[in-house]
């Protein structure tokens, strides 16, 4: 069965620091995955997606994401966060549905 | 403009009353599915339908009924609203297969539902 771990259920960072939030999948074929955002009060937006091919993924608002299949992983990284980045941020799988982990919350230190 | 569309966005029952959740995407898209967020837990698939007429169930499906008559619309039923139904419910679909799932979800903005 598929499933997605999210192990930070909430993480501070400083406006300018570096960020990376981790995921880890269980899915039995390589899965397409996802990673989206959730701002306070509002719906889901996709940041970026991979489903074969550069196992290093770029999406928008300057973030970007690797696969790994070794560890199952694919962590979200952003060189310099800013504090319009704090929000709720989800890791999703599509095998043969689209499974979504618990998200982490992101807050960011002025 | 184009995109998912839910009603109402904000919703208070008594329990016991039962409420249809309302969903429309006009993409054309075969996937839409419905899902629950609860603090600390994600988005909870409830149910899903691939194309018209065909529905399934996902991860929490006990309580909600669903029916695809056409492509567009996808209702979601509360037969009986129970208090362990508060929740914030979101309509999403997809396209099922190939390039386009590059899109991935395309999200509605979300019902918040109290019961009482």
């Amino acid at each position: 069965a598929q499933s997605v771990t999210q192990p930070d259920i909430h993480i501070t960072v400083s406006e300018g620091a570096s960020l990376e939030l981790r995921c880890n999948y269980s899915y039995g074929a390589t899965p397409y995955l996802f990673w989206y955002v959730q701002s306070p009060g509002q719906g889901l937006q996709l940041l970026l997606k991979y489903f074969s091919g550069d196992t290093l993924v770029q999406g928008i608002k300057g973030f970007e994401a690797e696969f790994k299949r070794s560890q199952s992983s694919f962590n979200l990284r952003k060189p310099s966060v800013h504090w319009s980045d704090a929000a709720e941020y989800f890791c999703a799988t599509y095998g043969q549905n689209f499974v979504f982990g618990p998200g982490t919350r992101l807050s960011v230190l002025p | 403009n184009a995109g998912v569309t839910q009603t109402p966005k904000f919703q208070v029952l008594k329990t016991g009353q039962s409420m249809t959740l309302q969903c429309a995407q006009d993409m054309n898209h075969e996937y839409m599915s419905w899902y629950r967020q609860d603090p600390g837990m994600g988005l909870r698939l409830i149910h899903y339908s691939v194309g018209a007429g065909i529905t399934d169930q996902g991860e929490v499906p006990n309580g909600y009924n669903v029916s695809r008559s056409t492509t567009e619309d996808f209702p979601l039923r509360l037969l009986s609203a129970a208090p362990s139904q508060t929740s914030v419910y979101f309509c999403a679909s997809s396209r099922l297969r190939g390039t386009d799932l590059n899109y991935g979800y395309t999200f509605g903005s979300g019902t918040r539902l109290t019961v009482v």
